[in-house]
């Protein structure tokens, strides 16, 4: 079936740096992609929506210049966060439907550990 | 506004025996309701999806149910195993693409 698949599954990065999280389709055409941020015991928090070639549509509240969204293919979708703060840690999850998977299900991603320190 | 309510927070149970999870939504228009696994640290696992008109869809020991007049589902375990210890997080959506996530039910199973 259908596979998600998201790189690095843990990164440590210092405060202020920039760290990008991949997220690819592995055999199928992610038309549409999205990236979640789960707290600890918390359900997954919509950040943004992404269509491939088209910019991110971002949630209320989720402050697009730190979190840089690409689509720039038809599967692999970046995100990226920008002068990490430690605050910024947590658990970012994507997903992704497409051709496919459309009107089927939505797969998601393994996760990425964000830890500043 | 679209919210999905989960119950119950979480539970524990003997292995061997069965468990009933309950979601209750208010998502509308529906289009689906999906059941996901979650592991700790992992993405999470489909493992029902089911549209209006379906009532009842099996996964191995898991059954999931949907009552669409009273906006209810409930995922049923069967015969638990230690591996079923997770999260299970009920997810609506109201079109293909705009989900509505419950907080999830942590189940923990016993030996």
């Amino acid at each position: 079936g259908a596979v998600v698949s998201q790189h690095p599954s843990r990164v440590i990065c210092k405060s202020g740096t920039s760290v990008k999280i991949e997220c690819r389709s592995l055999d199928f055409q992610a038309t549409t992609m999205f990236w979640y941020r789960q707290f600890p015991k918390k359900s997954l928090m919509l950040m943004a929506t992404s269509n491939e070639g088209s910019k991110a549509t971002y949630e209320q509240g989720v402050e697009k210049d730190k979190f840089l969204i690409n689509h720039a293919s038809l599967t692999l979708s970046t995100l990226t966060v920008t002068s990490a703060h430690p605050e910024d840690s947590s658990f970012y999850i994507c997903s992704a439907t497409g051709w496919r998977a459309a009107g089927n299900t939505i797969y998601f991603g393994e996760g990425s550990w964000l830890t500043v320190v | 506004k679209n919210q999905v309510e989960q119950s119950p927070q979480s539970l524990i149970i003997l292995e061997g025996k069965n468990c009933t999870l309950q979601c209750n939504y208010t998502v509308s228009p529906f289009s689906n309701l999906r059941w996901y696994k979650q592991d700790t640290g992992r993405g999470p696992v489909s493992l029902t999806i089911m549209t209006f008109s379906e009532n009842t869809k099996s996964n191995g020991r898991y059954t999931a149910t949907l009552d669409a007049d009273t906006k209810q589902s409930s995922l049923h375990i069967t015969a638990s195993q230690l591996s079923d210890s997770a999260s299970y997080i009920c997810v609506v959506s109201a079109s293909d693409y705009k989900l509505s996530f419950g907080a999830g039910t942590t189940v923990t199973v016993r030996a």
